[in-house]
């Protein structure tokens, strides 16, 4: 069975950095592009990146661009989220969703990690 | 980057009614067309990807079509488990993009 699990989501001042991480299991971590959509209050699911199965390309919405980074560790499953330059409009719930070979549709989903960003 | 454009934005039905969901891109994206369904507080779940082909272990009354720009996602005979939002998301380009959902109440 496929577990996902995010974790790192908190409440953090405009212009502060978080980190998030997604860990998977059951599954081949390097045959999987893994990406992060968000949710925000309100509003309906956004695609915010990804990145491929060996880290080798990675992919921005123009909204995040510039800001957020993505890497993944093969070794220990394990994809990770760097945002910086944080806005109140990146207040989200952010998932960890996982695509086969980068096949354009999204098979597992963690259950969400809620990221604030308020003074 | 490509838009989605889905409709209606909600839906009232009832129990054993057939619903029907419409998403159209932007501009072409063949079969690269994936519906998912959301409930709050839950992780998302992919139904149908590849315009058609239902996800293991997802129930029959759910049917998906099209192809090019107009995509359809059919439930028939709703269940209580059915009332959620639904997504659509195109896979044809890198920068994936979801369609604005529809609440199914």
């Amino acid at each position: 069975e496929v577990h996902v699990l995010e974790s790192g989501g908190d409440l953090v001042q405009p212009g502060g950095s978080l980190r998030l991480s997604c860990a998977a299991s059951g599954v081949t971590f390097s045959s999987y592009a893994i990406n992060w959509v968000r949710q925000g209050p309100g509003k309906g699911l956004e695609w915010v990146s990804g990145i491929s199965g060996r880290g080798g390309s990675s992919f921005y919405a123009d909204s995040v661009k510039g800001r957020f980074t993505l890497s993944r560790d093969n070794a220990n499953n394990t994809l990770y989220l760097q945002m910086n330059s944080l806005r109140a409009d990146d207040t989200a719930v952010y998932y960890c969703a996982m695509s086969p070979y980068s096949s354009g549709w999204l098979s597992f989903w963690g259950q969400g990690s809620r990221v604030t960003v308020s003074s | 980057d490509i838009q989605m454009t889905q409709s209606p934005s909600s839906l009232s039905a009832s129990v054993g009614d057939r619903v029907t969901i419409t998403c159209r891109a932007s501009q072409n994206i063949n079969r690269y067309l994936n519906w998912y369904q959301h409930e709050i507080g839950k992780a998302p779940k992919l139904l149908i990807y590849s315009s058609s082909t239902l996800q293991s272990g997802v129930p029959s009354r759910f049917s998906g079509s099209g192809s090019g720009t107009d995509f359809t996602l059919t439930i028939t005979s709703l269940q209580p488990e059915d009332f959620a939002t639904y997504y659509c998301q195109q896979g044809y380009r890198s920068l994936y993009t979801f369609g604005q959902g529809t609440k199914l109440e």
